[in-house]
């Protein structure tokens, strides 16, 4: 079963409108963190904004923010402001700390939504 | 200049072949990841190494062996090479503490296709 899933595949909006992008995630662990990425045409995988579990605050970078609903274990991705330069498929990823103790740094990844601004 | 090198770009192998390939980071990271990208398939946690020495193990394959010469090169070795094994393999690093973890940084990927 997939643990981190982007219902959206595609997503369009005009320049200068705002963005919502949805993922949801399971996980037993209490302490988790979740990531959101961005994947260029030329390969590179660009870090955009981190929400760790045992976090309140509205986590925010730029014209990026999220908003995190714990109890339903769902994190969505806000871009406001949308400019040509943002299309690009975006990925949400969860970390979770291992059952070990240890270190795995292991991210498990949805499976992107592909974003189009329209001029 | 480029902070995650990943050597070569684009890589072209016969099946039953062999193929290395090369990853270093400029970050000064502790751990270092790498990760594949089948067609229409998301990121797949491949291994993770912290300090040179291997945290996690994902993959199910002895074929896939990852190297670590230095402490911020983690190379991948592929033996035998399947026609399955085409896909992008992403190189990452990452400064790792024991019950956190940092954003990771994405090297530019190595797309191998094995004929």
């Amino acid at each position: 079963a997939q643990k981190v899933i982007q219902v959206w595949s595609t997503a369009s909006r005009q320049e200068g409108e705002e963005l919502t992008l949805d993922c949801s995630y399971e996980t037993s662990q209490v302490l988790y963190h979740l990531f959101w990425y961005k994947h260029l045409l030329s390969g590179e995988m660009v870090f955009l904004i981190r929400q760790m579990s045992s976090s309140t605050a509205k986590e925010r970078s730029g014209r990026y923010s999220v908003v995190f609903q714990k109890s339903l274990k769902s994190i969505s991705l806000v871009i406001s402001a949308l400019q040509p330069d943002d299309s690009g498929k975006y990925f949400c990823a969860l970390w979770e700390l291992p059952n070990t103790g240890g270190l795995s740094g292991k991210l498990t990844f949805g499976e992107g939504t592909q974003v189009t601004v329209i001029s | 200049d480029p902070k995650i090198i990943q050597k070569p770009k684009y890589l072209v192998a016969v099946t039953g072949s062999e193929k290395i390939l090369i990853c270093e980071q400029y970050l000064g990271h502790n751990a270092m990841y790498w990760y594949r990208q089948s067609a229409k398939k998301p990121l797949e946690f491949m291994f993770s190494y912290s300090y040179q020495k291997l945290m996690d193990n994902q993959t199910a394959s002895s074929r896939f062996q990852p190297q670590s010469s230095k402490k911020n090169h983690l190379d991948l070795q592929i033996t035998a090479l399947k026609p399955d094994d085409s896909a992008t393999y992403f190189c990452a690093s990452s400064q790792e503490i024991l019950g956190s973890s940092y954003e990771q940084y994405f090297g530019p990927g190595t797309r191998l296709t094995v004929l």
